[in-house]
């Protein structure tokens, strides 16, 4: 399968603990994106990713998120002590940014903060 | 300010027609993108409009009209397996032109027999 996958699927964790999630974007896309969803609504921009920059970042992303794409292929988001508002589904998507930059999504984790 | 409007919900027939109206205000724009989504997965992209008029893809054509800031998205022949939530989104000019995705709630499409 040549789409973009993420890791893991679902998380379920106790609120304050660190979860970390990963994302493989198509091979040869440049651009990368975090949103997040919950239910009933359309996904929310987190963050970007230009090669390994971070280029933007949303002002939902408070200080407890980071994001990283060290060598402008795999990314991964982390969730510093991870609070009940944090349960959501994390999507990933890429782009190609000289080919049209429409954004393929991966399947989504889903997490829950209990 | 960014806003995307589309309906909540939506019931067609098996076999009809539907339309599925959008409209945007946003800060700039760069494209708009209809997705489809079925409960617990991901979005997979249906169709690009980045100039006025019609794009037709099989079952599913795709309108914009940017002086209007409005677009629709049009599903022929449906089939149970299109009962999904059909997603709309923009991609504006930022100053670091990121292609970020501004996305409507979402609308929900039931087939019935």
């Amino acid at each position: 399968d040549t789409g973009v996958s993420q890791d893991p699927r679902h998380k379920i964790t106790k609120r304050g603990q660190n979860v970390t999630f990963r994302c493989d974007p198509i091979s040869e896309h440049n651009r990368l994106y975090w949103y997040r969803q919950t239910l009933g609504q359309g996904p929310e921009f987190l963050t970007y990713f230009q090669n390994e920059a971070q280029l933007e970042k949303s002002r939902l992303l408070s200080d407890r998120f980071s994001a990283e794409r060290p060598k402008g292929s795999f990314s991964t988001l982390e969730i510093q002590r991870t609070e009940q508002g944090d349960s959501a589904m994390y999507l990933c998507a890429s782009s190609l940014s000289t080919a049209g930059d429409t954004q393929y999504f991966g399947p989504g984790t889903r997490l829950t903060v209990l | 300010g960014q806003n995307i409007d589309q309906p909540t919900e939506m019931t067609a027939t098996e076999g009809a027609i539907v339309q599925i109206n959008c409209t945007y205000q946003t800060s700039g724009f760069n494209g708009l993108f209809w997705y489809q989504q079925h409960a617990g997965e991901a979005p997979t992209f249906l169709s690009y409009n980045v100039l006025d008029g019609l794009e037709e893809k099989g079952r599913f054509s795709s309108f914009l009209s940017r002086s209007k800031g409005y677009s629709y998205l049009l599903l022929k022949e449906l089939q149970m397996k299109d009962s999904a939530s059909y997603l709309c989104a923009v991609r504006g000019h930022g100053s670091s032109n990121t292609g970020k995705l501004i996305f409507g709630q979402g609308t929900t499409l039931q087939v019935k027999p």
